[in-house]
């Protein structure tokens, strides 16, 4: 089993739909959860940064963490075809410590 | 967020050459900075920690020979790519921390005929 686990899609949804991505993780250390945008041939951008468990949201963004079913989501409201790029969950046990990343998913909103 | 700049974004060399890309902490200082390799479509494969002012870690199946990693000042991070071959085409990308949030810079895409 991979530590982290993510659906590659690629996932389409109409403009103005509420997207959820999510990630399965295994090892229970993971305390910093980060979701990630990234557009063709650029380099991620940070987009939510999560400590531990709970829900945090920015703007059309919320990031929700749940550590007891090792799960983390990223809901988009209202999503815009300038949402259209792929999503990187990312975790680690420690601030000091590398990243791990998921795959990735790929999303597009069409207009 | 902080900013990190990374230069070449693309790069065309021919094989047998060195290539040099720079990853610089714009407003922040970084002891610690992460160089990536991406393939298309495929998740980021870390490929070395760099430490200021000390040899870089690098990840199992790295060559340490093949990737130098200079990390001289707490603002820059160097990679260079020695003796490119076409496999070592890839896009590249560093990070740096600030605060225990990884920033990254914007790639560069290295296509080695």
């Amino acid at each position: 089993q991979k530590e982290v686990e993510q659906d590659p899609g690629p996932l389409s949804v109409p403009e103005g739909a509420i997207v959820s991505l999510n990630c399965t993780y295994s090892n229970s250390a993971f305390q910093y959860f980060m979701w990630y945008r990234q557009y063709s041939r650029k380099g991620p951008e940070l987009l939510m940064y999560t400590y531990s468990s709970g829900n945090k949201e920015d703007g059309r963004f919320t990031a929700q963490v749940d550590k007891s079913s090792k799960y983390i989501s990223l809901f988009i409201r209202d999503s815009q075809p300038s949402d259209s790029a792929t999503y990187l969950c990312a975790m680690s046990p420690s601030g000091n410590t590398p990243l791990v990343f998921g795959k990735g998913t790929r999303l597009s909103v069409i207009a | 967020g902080a900013v990190v700049s990374q230069h070449p974004s693309r790069v065309i060399c021919k094989s047998g050459t060195s290539v040099k890309i720079e990853c610089r902490s714009l407003d922040f200082q970084a002891t610690t900075m992460f160089w990536y390799r991406q393939f298309p479509k495929q998740s980021l494969m870390l490929m070395a920690t760099s430490n200021e002012g000390s040899k870089a870690t690098y990840e199992q199946g790295v060559e340490k020979d093949k990737f130098l990693i200079n990390h001289a000042s707490l603002t820059l991070s160097t990679l260079t790519v020695t003796s490119a071959h076409p496999e070592d085409s890839s896009f590249y990308i560093c990070s740096a921390e600030d605060r225990e949030k990884l920033f990254f810079g914007s790639g560069t895409q290295l296509s080695v005929l």
